[in-house]
């Protein structure tokens, strides 16, 4: 199994571009989660799943979209960058175990 | 609302020698607690997972500790290697809903091994 896998491992974004982080898992998990960590801060939950096709908002939503169309994949799309929108973020999967994946590092200028 | 503090907010030791991390959380209902490993650049690893009746767990030279009562948890770790340099978070989860398992995060404790 690859676990959890993450794409791209960084992007510099311009304020206002859109872009769509990438999440896959090959666990078969139904629960899928993403994250943003901001330095020295603990993880925010910005949109989990329970399953193909159900989603909804967690902590920090504004900003963000996703989508499940399959148990696979669970990418995560920013419309209109903003600075703050600056952070790593993590995308999880739950089975018995939560995994995490290595993160995305995004910079928005 | 659902808080989870952690300390300290760092730490350097020196190999081999033992340190303890603490975490203090207010989660409701409490499901299950859960400490991390972060590497620098890297996403968390599990280290351990307790429920409401587990008092202790070990994992290798990491063994934590939970009491429900005081809602308190801690990380020991044993015989420090260079390794085990990373940010250790603890995480608390509260059974909700359709999401299962809520999780609130600690901030985390950075540990430093110098040789």
């Amino acid at each position: 199994n690859a676990g959890v896998t993450q794409t791209p491992k960084f992007r510099i974004l311009k304020i206002g571009q859109s872009m769509t982080l990438q999440c896959a898992q090959d666990m078969n998990h139904n629960y899928m989660y993403w994250y943003r960590q901001d330095p020295g801060m603990g993880l925010k939950l910005i949109y989990y799943s329970v399953g193909a096709g159900i989603t909804d908002k967690g902590e920090v939503p504004n900003g963000y979209n996703v989508s499940r169309s399959t148990t696979e994949d669970f990418p995560l799309r920013l419309e209109l960058a903003a600075p703050s929108q600056t952070s790593v973020y993590f995308c999880a999967s739950r089975g018995p175990r939560q995994f995490f994946g290595p993160g995305t590092r995004l910079t928005v200028l | 609302k659902n808080q989870v503090e952690q300390s300290p907010q760092s730490l350097i030791i020196l190999e081999g020698k033992n340190c303890t991390l603490q975490c203090n959380y207010t989660v409701s209902p409490f499901s299950n607690l859960r400490w991390y490993k972060q590497d620098t650049g890297r996403g968390p690893v599990s280290l351990t997972i307790m429920t409401f009746s587990e008092n202790t767990k070990s994992n290798g030279r990491y063994t934590a500790t939970l009491d429900a009562d005081t809602k308190q948890s801690s990380l020991h770790i044993t015989a420090s290697q260079l390794s085990d340099s990373a940010s250790y978070i603890c995480v608390v989860s509260a059974q909700v809903g359709a999401a299962g398992n809520k999780l609130t995060f600690g901030g985390g404790t950075r540990v430093l091994v110098k040789p």
